[in-house]
């Protein structure tokens, strides 16, 4: 069975602080892993996606690491931001014939950046 | 350029009912998928069209069904509502064989069955 979990399942960080989100998956034929942040009543938006050759991806502040072997991942937020707050999801997708996939998705590292 | 949106933004339905939820696709995109998302959940993918056919599901009954049309918008319609259907369903497009195209996601659909 496909999963995805994710740890921790919240965190309180103080403003300016790092932190890093961990994301373990068995999901195969494995194609990508995603990064989303998703707001409070909003839909997610994409951060990072990686493919099996890519170990490493950043975006601002945003960094990803991918290890196909061990199957995890990780999100790296530097400097964290008051709008840092929200929940980060990892979705992982397999992918079965040349158009037809299956995302599976974490339930999220629930963020809270404080002063 | 438009983004996803779908509507209505939120919808009371009574156990038993139908709906049906919509979702107008990021122009240029060929594929949508959608999602329920219990509170305090991660999206859960439900099924993914391209060109009009389904192409992929997740663990969800038949009652879970959708179309897809020529202009790329699509429709999610769920049959004898049940009060575990309650939910945000979510709505994301894509350009499919683009192995790094994002999804782009709506912000969804809040439904609530009583």
């Amino acid at each position: 069975k496909n999963q995805v979990e994710q740890s921790p399942q919240s965190l309180i960080i103080l403003e300016g602080k790092n932190c890093t989100l961990q994301c373990n998956y068995t999901v195969s034929p494995f194609s990508n892993l995603r990064w989303y942040k998703q707001d409070t009543g909003r839909g997610p938006v994409s951060l990072t996606i990686m493919t099996f050759s890519e170990n490493t991806k950043s975006n601002g502040r945003y960094t990803a690491t991918l290890d196909a072997d061990t199957k995890q991942s990780s999100l790296h937020i530097t400097a964290s931001q008051l709008s840092d707050s929200a929940s980060y999801i990892c979705v992982v997708t397999a992918t079965y014939t040349g158009t037809a996939s299956k995302l599976t998705f974490g339930t999220g590292t629930r963020l809270q950046v404080t002063l | 350029e438009t983004g996803v949106t779908q509507s209505p933004t939120h919808l009371i339905k009574t156990r038993g009912q139908q709906v049906t939820l919509r979702c107008s696709s990021q122009s240029g995109h060929n594929t949508v998928s959608w999602y329920q998302q219990a509170l305090g959940q991660g999206p859960q993918f439900i099924f993914q069209y391209y060109r009009e056919e389904e192409n992929g599901r997740g663990n969800f009954p038949p009652r879970f069904s959708g179309l897809q049309f020529p202009n790329y918008s699509s429709e999610l319609n769920v049959n004898a509502l049940e009060l575990d259907d309650s939910a945000l369903y979510l709505c994301a497009s894509s350009l499919i064989g683009s192995i790094n195209s994002p999804l782009h996601f709506g912000n969804g659909t809040r439904l609530t069955v009583t």
